[in-house]
C-alpha cells in the first residue's frame, strides 16, 4: 500500500501570500491518479486538482498543482480568507486508493 | 445538479450492524462508479469501498475486509454499505463519493455531506 506523508502538518500564512503544501508517496505514483482536495469545517470536501495538475470545474486559477513520481505540491498563488482550510491529497493504485493525512493552513 | 444525500447512521453496539444509503440525483447513476469515504472525528479522511457502474467489480480497505459489504441498485439510483461486526474503530461520518473514473485518474468530483456512524455500549 502507498503511503502519502504531506507536509507542513500546518502552516501559518496571511491572506495574499503564496503557499506550498508538499505530498510524498513512499513509492512512485502515476501522475495521473494523484489528486487533491479541501475541507473546510464541517463541510464535505471539494476536488480541486486531478491528474496531478489539472484544475477541477470551477476551481479558481491560483490554484496549481505540479510534481511527477514521489513527490507532489499543490500551489495557492495569493490566498484569499476562504482557502484557509485542511487539504489532502490522494491517491489510486493497485486497487486502492489512500489520503495523505491532511495539511491544515491557518491564518497567521 | 448532482446530489448525493447519505442516510442511516445512527448508534450502534460493538458488534452490531447497521446499513448506509447513499441517494443520488443530477446525473446518470449507472454510469458511475462509487465510493464510501469515512472520518473519524477530528481525524482525516480514510477510503472504505469502491463499486464499479454495474457493480460487478468491488473494493475495500484491509480495515474493513469481511465487515462491510458495498452495493447498488442503479434503478433506484442508490449506493449502499452494509456494516457488520461494528466496532469503535467504525466511529466516523460516511461520505459516498462520486468517482471521475479512470480517463480522469479516478478523482473524487461530488461528494455527499455524510452521515455520522458512532459505535458505542
Amino acid at each position: 500500500e502507498i503511503v502519502l506523508t504531506q507536509s507542513p502538518g500546518t502552516l501559518s500564512l496571511s491572506p495574499g501570500e503564496r503557499a506550498t503544501l508538499s505530498c510524498r508517496a513512499s513509492q512512485s505514483v502515476s501522475s495521473s491518479y494523484l489528486a487533491w482536495y479541501q475541507q473546510e469545517p464541517g463541510r464535505a470536501p471539494r476536488l480541486l486538482i486531478y491528474g496531478a495538475s489539472s484544475r477541477a470545474t470551477g476551481i479558481p486559477d491560483r490554484f496549481s498543482g505540479s510534481g511527477s513520481g514521489t513527490d507532489f505540491t499543490l500551489t495557492i498563488s495569493r490566498l484569499e480568507p476562504e482557502d484557509f482550510a485542511v487539504y489532502y491529497c490522494q491517491q489510486y493504485g493497485s486497487s486502492l486508493y489512500t489520503f495523505g493525512q491532511g495539511t491544515k493552513l491557518e491564518i497567521k | 445538479e448532482v446530489q448525493l444525500v447519505e442516510s442511516g447512521g445512527g448508534l450502534v453496539q460493538p458488534g452490531g450492524s447497521l446499513r448506509l444509503s447513499c441517494a443520488a440525483s443530477g446525473f446518470t447513476f449507472s454510469s458511475y462508479e462509487m465510493n464510501w469515504v469515512r472520518q473519524a472525528p477530528g481525524k482525516g479522511l480514510e477510503w472504505v469501498s469502491y463499486i464499479s457502474s454495474g457493480g460487478g467489480t468491488i473494493y475495500y480497505a484491509d480495515s474493513v475486509k469481511g465487515r462491510f459489504t458495498i452495493s447498488r441498485d442503479n434503478a433506484k439510483n442508490s449506493l449502499y454499505l452494509q456494516m457488520n461486526s461494528l466496532r469503535a474503530e467504525d466511529t466516523a461520518v460516511y461520505h459516498c463519493a462520486r468517482d471521475r473514473g479512470y480517463s480522469y485518474g479516478r478523482p473524487f468530483d461530488y461528494w455527499g455531506q455524510g452521515t455520522l456512524v458512532t459505535v458505542s455500549s
